[in-house]
């Protein structure tokens, strides 16, 4: 059974930093592009950034580029987003999703809320 | 960036009828279209992709059709597990767009 498990958010001020990690099981992680997808309270859903399976491949939001980093170590079932100069408008929940054969989330993390607030 | 639209905002049915939801891209997408089912407090799970092809588990219920730039995405009996928000997703192009979801309601 694929299990993504979210973990590292919590409430930060605005101009902070977080790392969030999503673990992995029950797959073969290191074949299977992964992505960071949040959704802000009470709305929509946004694709934040994919990775391909290998670490490259990445693509980032016009709304996050040049302040999240996505990573993942293959070695340690992990995928990473590093946000940096977080904002208000970041607080969100943001879910780690497997992608399928193609460039949907086949299976969701629980998720993760971050919150920016002074 | 390509802009999905989904319609209607708010859908009202009854238990066992058929419901059917929209979703138009602003450019083509070929057949480049997932649709997700979301519960309150619960992660998206993915129902279709490939605009028909039901995802692992999904029951045969849920039917999907379309091309280019219209999609539809049809119940054909709503059962009380059914009324959820529903997403479509467009993966033609970066970056990958949702709609802005359709809301299942019991009427």
């Amino acid at each position: 059974e694929v299990q993504l498990l979210e973990s590292g958010g919590g409430l930060v001020q605005p101009g902070g930093s977080l790392r969030l990690s999503c673990a992995a099981s029950g797959f073969s992680f290191s074949n299977f592009a992964m992505s960071w997808v949040r959704q802000a309270p009470g709305k929509g859903l946004e694709w934040v950034s994919p990775i391909g399976s290998s670490g490259g491949g990445t693509f980032y939001a016009d709304s996050v580029k040049g302040r999240f980093t996505v990573s993942r170590d293959n070695s340690k079932n992990t995928l990473y987003l590093e946000m940096n100069s977080l904002r208000v408008e970041d607080t969100a929940v943001y879910y780690c999703a497997k992608e399928g054969t193609s460039y949907y989330a086949e299976h969701w993390g629980q998720g993760t809320l971050v919150t920016v607030s002074a | 960036e390509i802009v999905m639209t989904q319609f209607p905002a708010t859908l009202s049915v009854s238990p066992g009828e058929r419901a059917t939801l929209s979703c138009r891209a602003s450019q083509s997408i070929n057949s480049f279209l997932a649709w997700y089912q979301q519960k309150p407090g619960q992660a998206p799970r993915l129902l279709m992709y490939a605009v028909s092809t039901r995802a692992t588990g999904i029951p045969a219920r849920f039917s999907g059709s379309g091309f280019g730039t219209e999609f539809t995405l049809t119940i054909s009996s709503l059962q009380s597990e059914d009324f959820a928000v529903y997403y479509c997703q467009q993966y033609s192009l970066w970056p990958r767009t949702f709609g802005q979801g359709t809301k299942v309601e019991i009427k």
